[in-house]
């Protein structure tokens, strides 16, 4: 059976500190995504990950996939409070189909 | 805004009943497809739909269906509701049936009573 592992669930950090999201998966696959939901909201696609070795920054944000380890991290660098939100990481199934993690929810507190 | 619009933003309704949940997507996209977001189950992928034909199907019930339409509008129907149906359906869309970045609704939150 997939499954697609986040850790941690919950991540409580200080303002200005750095963390590692990580996403382990149990298939095959050369497709992950980054989203961001704020409480009540929809999902914002963050980074799309397309091959082994592949590295994506955006702002304090970088995500990279090792597709060998089946494994993605998510790095925050400099946490700020905006950032607070839950993320997910989805893997792309090759047959359209996507699975997320379980997410998880940062909270970045000053 | 994603450019995907959903239809209503809230529902209640009673065990037993039926309701039809609608989704625009983004001008230009093919690809429809419909999560369901529960705290107990996370974020559940059910059905996919491309240029009206049922494309892929994850964890989506009997009692539940959805259709394309020629305009690419989706509809999701869910039936002989359930205390347990009670979640929030988002509605997704993407540029065609294969692997792109899927565009997110603001979601319905459908409550059962």
């Amino acid at each position: 059976e997939l499954k697609v592992e986040q850790n941690p669930l919950f991540l409580s950090m200080q303002e200005g500190k750095n963390y590692t999201i990580y996403c382990n998966y149990s298939t095959t696959s050369d497709r992950l995504y980054w989203y961001r939901q704020d409480p009540g909201k929809s999902l914002e696609s963050l980074f799309v990950l397309l091959s082994n070795g592949a590295v994506k920054q955006e702002g304090r944000l970088m995500a990279s996939l090792d597709t060998k380890a089946r494994l993605s991290t998510l790095h925050i660098t400099a946490a700020v409070h905006d950032l607070s939100a839950t993320y997910f990481c989805a893997v792309d199934l090759n047959n359209n189909d996507m699975r997320f993690g379980a997410g998880t929810r940062l909270t970045v507190k000053p | 805004d994603s450019g995907v619009t959903q239809t209503p933003k809230h529902l209640i309704t009673a065990t037993g009943q039926r309701v039809t949940l609608r989704c625009s997507p983004r001008s230009g996209d093919l690809s429809v497809y419909w999560y369901q977001q529960s705290l107990d189950q996370g974020l559940q992928f059910l059905i996919q739909y491309y240029n009206g034909e049922e494309r892929a199907k994850g964890n989506i019930l009997e009692r539940f269906s959805a259709q394309q339409f020629p305009d690419l509008h989706s509809e999701l129907n869910l039936s002989s509701l359930e205390l347990g149906d009670s979640a929030l359906y988002f509605c997704a869309s993407s540029a065609s049936g294969g692997r792109h970045t899927q565009y997110f609704g603001p979601g319905t939150r459908l409550t059962v009573l």
